[in-house]
């Protein structure tokens, strides 16, 4: 079965802070991919990766970057963090040219 | 207007059958699929249907594709409480196209005794 962990299930940050949310995969899969949750408002892409060290930006990129040094592994980073992304983060992975997203469990970040 | 689109609540009795709609407006859509989130947790592959299908089943869930009106729907027979979770429809171009599905809003399922 194809794998999704993510680093924290929850997650209580001071506005300001430098944030981290980890995500690895261990399918091999090439593409991976961070979305937010908000109620009322599905799934919004924030980036996505293709390969190690490339990166897309999705719908919602400001206030986020992201790192993928390994394949396996996919970064997403709150620079300074703002209470406006107090969310939920889902991390998703697939295979090239496949469509079919396997989701990790989420991060439920709160950020006062 | 969104891309695809989901009516946001569903409410069934237990025993009942559950019919979750979704329309989508992209007619190059080759996959379209179904995702299922239990509360606090990430979305789950049900299931998916390529655009040259009509109709697919597997055990209880029954998924309906009117390609000309652009609509999908998601039959959960003998619903279950259990089955009350968030219901994702997804559609995308697939293969060499756009691989990033474009999601609806989802639908949340309330299943009461």
């Amino acid at each position: 079965d194809v794998k999704v962990t993510q680093s924290s299930r929850y997650l209580v940050k001071r506005t300001g802070e430098k944030v981290f949310l980890e995500c690895v995969q261990d399918m091999d899969h090439e593409n991976m991919f961070w979305y937010r949750q908000d109620p009322g408002l599905g799934l919004r892409l924030i980036y996505f990766s293709y390969d190690v060290k490339m990166k897309e930006k999705g719908d919602i990129p400001e206030g986020y970057s992201v790192s993928r040094e390994k394949k396996e592994r996919f970064s997403l980073i709150l620079e300074s963090a703002s209470t406006n992304q107090t969310s939920m983060y889902l991390c998703a992975s697939s295979r090239p040219q496949r469509d079919t997203q396997y989701f990790g469990p989420g991060t439920r970040l709160t950020v006062l | 207007g969104e891309d695809v689109e989901q009516s946001l609540f569903l409410s069934v009795r237990e025993g009942d059958s559950s019919v979750i709609n979704c329309t989508y407006t992209d007619s190059s859509s080759t996959y379209l699929y179904w995702y299922k989130q239990e509360p606090g947790a990430g979305l789950q592959l049900l299931t998916y249907i390529f655009s040259n299908m009509d109709m697919k089943q597997d055990q209880r869930l029954t998924v309906l594709l009117n390609k000309k009106d652009k609509h999908l729907s998601l039959r959960i027979a003998d619903t279950q409480t259990g089955d009350s979770a968030i219901y994702f429809c997804a559609e995308s171009k697939g293969g060499g196209g756009s691989y990033i599905p474009t999601f609806g809003r989802g639908t949340s399922l309330i299943v009461h005794p």
